[in-house]
């Protein structure tokens, strides 16, 4: 069993719609939880980061994680064209140290006007 | 501006050739890090480095190496050893161990 499991899409989607995305994991010990966006040719922007369970809310952004689950989710509301990128979840099990993150493969979304 | 500056954007490697890929950030960040993303297998970690003139190996750095002179640079070589070096080599920096990382915008390598 992988790490990380992120279905890789591709996810269309109409302008205006919510945006779901989700991953799996099978480490109980990872704790910090991100969310990158990575257009086509670019490296991964850091859109999200949260620790523990819980919800966070950054705009149209929500990320929310589920331990007991071991499932993390990404919602992006009022969806626009400029969102069309691939998604990647990252976590770590702990940031002090060496700070090393497993990543999903990523998740291909693409809004349609 | 601050940021992570990769270079250069393209690069072409001959069979037997080593080549170096450049690292730069000014954004005064201790760690660093050499990532390799290639289509489906998603980020795999090549080298890191949390402090000057120290480095570990990662997950898949047989035929790479790197230094850390500076505080700034972390140049990444890709020895002819590495008999597969087609991808897209991602750079990231840290401001401590206890922060994301934040990632350049990558150098994608070819085998002429």
């Amino acid at each position: 069993q992988k790490e990380v499991e992120q279905d890789p899409g591709p996810l269309s989607v109409p302008e205006g719609a919510i945006v779901s995305l989700n991953c799996t994991y099978s480490n109980s010990a990872f704790q910090y939880f991100m969310w990158y966006r990575q257009y086509s040719r670019k490296g991964p922007e850091l859109l999200m980061y949260t620790y523990s369970s819980g919800n966070k809310e950054d705009g149209r952004f929500t990320a929310q994680v589920d331990k007991s689950s071991k499932y993390i989710s990404l919602f992006i509301r009022d969806s626009q064209p400029s969102d069309s990128a691939t998604y990647l979840c990252a976590m770590s099990v702990a940031l002090r140290g060496n700070n090393r993150l497993a990543f999903g493969k990523g998740n291909q979304v693409v809004v349609i006007p | 501006d601050g940021g992570i500056t990769q270079s250069p954007k393209y690069l072409f490697r001959k069979e037997g050739q080593n080549v170096t890929l450049s690292c730069e950030q000014n954004l005064n960040h201790d760690a660093m890090y050499w990532y390799r993303q290639d289509p489906g297998q998603g980020l795999r970690l090549i080298y890191y480095s949390q402090i000057v003139n120290d480095f570990q190996k990662g997950d898949i750095a047989e035929g790479y190496s790197v230094s850390r002179e500076k505080k700034e640079s972390f140049p990444l070589t890709v020895t002819s050893a590495q008999k597969n070096p087609t991808a897209f080599y991602l750079c990231a920096s840290a401001r401590d161990r206890d922060q994301p990382q934040h990632f350049g915008d990558g150098t994608r390598l070819s085998i002429l």
